[in-house]
């Protein structure tokens, strides 16, 4: 499997709701970052969570990292039909370069 | 402030033709990364520069892939000529600096199809 990898794959829920990603990743990591997507539109960051932090927020989001278990996850609650995106986790990986390595994102979508 | 921004935001080119996508990035970026996604796979590295250098250029697939960034400012990246595996959308990031606390900023992104 690959580095950076969410699940689930696809997500749909309604409005109001709330919508939790996972993402796991295979090496040690200097920090991970969230982004979304919309429809054929570049890449929104949304949070960085460097690897001595547990948990971050930031408006609607919540991003926990657990370094033990190798995984993160992306809480988006009171969800919006505009929270309709793709959502990818990356990692900086430690060891000296400064390159993010993608999962294949969670596409959510969010029903009015 | 002006964001990522990329050029053209669509290209459609035949399988042996040569073309140039170019990134501006934010000003006062030192550091600018290409990306691109080929249909149905992750988003991948192809390199990262500091003002014109090229710090790493690990992801680059081949050497029909150049990327330039003379002045240490705009960034072009040429496919010469290029193949139909070549097709996919091309992004840009910029960064202020290195290292935990700094976030890549992506660009709209170039959608390169060769037919």
């Amino acid at each position: 499997s690959q580095q950076g990898e969410e699940d689930p794959q696809a997500l749909s829920i309604q409005e109001g709701e709330n919508a939790t990603m996972n993402c796991s990743y295979k090496t040690s990591i200097n920090n991970l970052q969230w982004y979304r997507q919309n429809s054929g539109r570049g890449l929104v960051h949304l949070i960085l969570i460097r690897s001595n932090e547990r948990e971050k927020h930031s408006g609607r989001l919540r991003v926990t990292l657990d370094t033990s278990k190798k995984s993160s996850s992306l809480l988006i609650t009171a969800s919006r039909a505009a929270d309709t995106a793709s959502y990818f986790c990356a990692t900086n990986t430690q060891g000296g370069s400064e390159k993010l390595v993608f999962g294949k994102g969670t596409k959510l979508t969010v029903n009015p | 402030e002006a964001g990522v921004t990329q050029f053209p935001s669509h290209s459609v080119i035949e399988k042996g033709q040569t073309v140039t996508l170019r990134c501006d990035p934010i000003s006062g970026h030192d550091n600018l990364y290409w990306y691109r996604r080929v249909m149905g796979k992750e988003i991948k590295f192809l390199l990262h520069f500091v003002k014109e250098s090229k710090q790493d250029e690990s992801g680059m697939p081949n050497n029909r892939f150049l990327a330039e960034r003379t002045g240490g400012t705009y960034s072009t990246l040429k496919v010469q000529p290029a193949e139909l595996e070549d097709s996919g959308v091309y992004f840009c990031a910029s960064s202020l600096g290195q290292g935990d606390y700094y976030e890549q900023y992506f660009g709209p992104g170039t959608r390169l199809t060769v037919t």
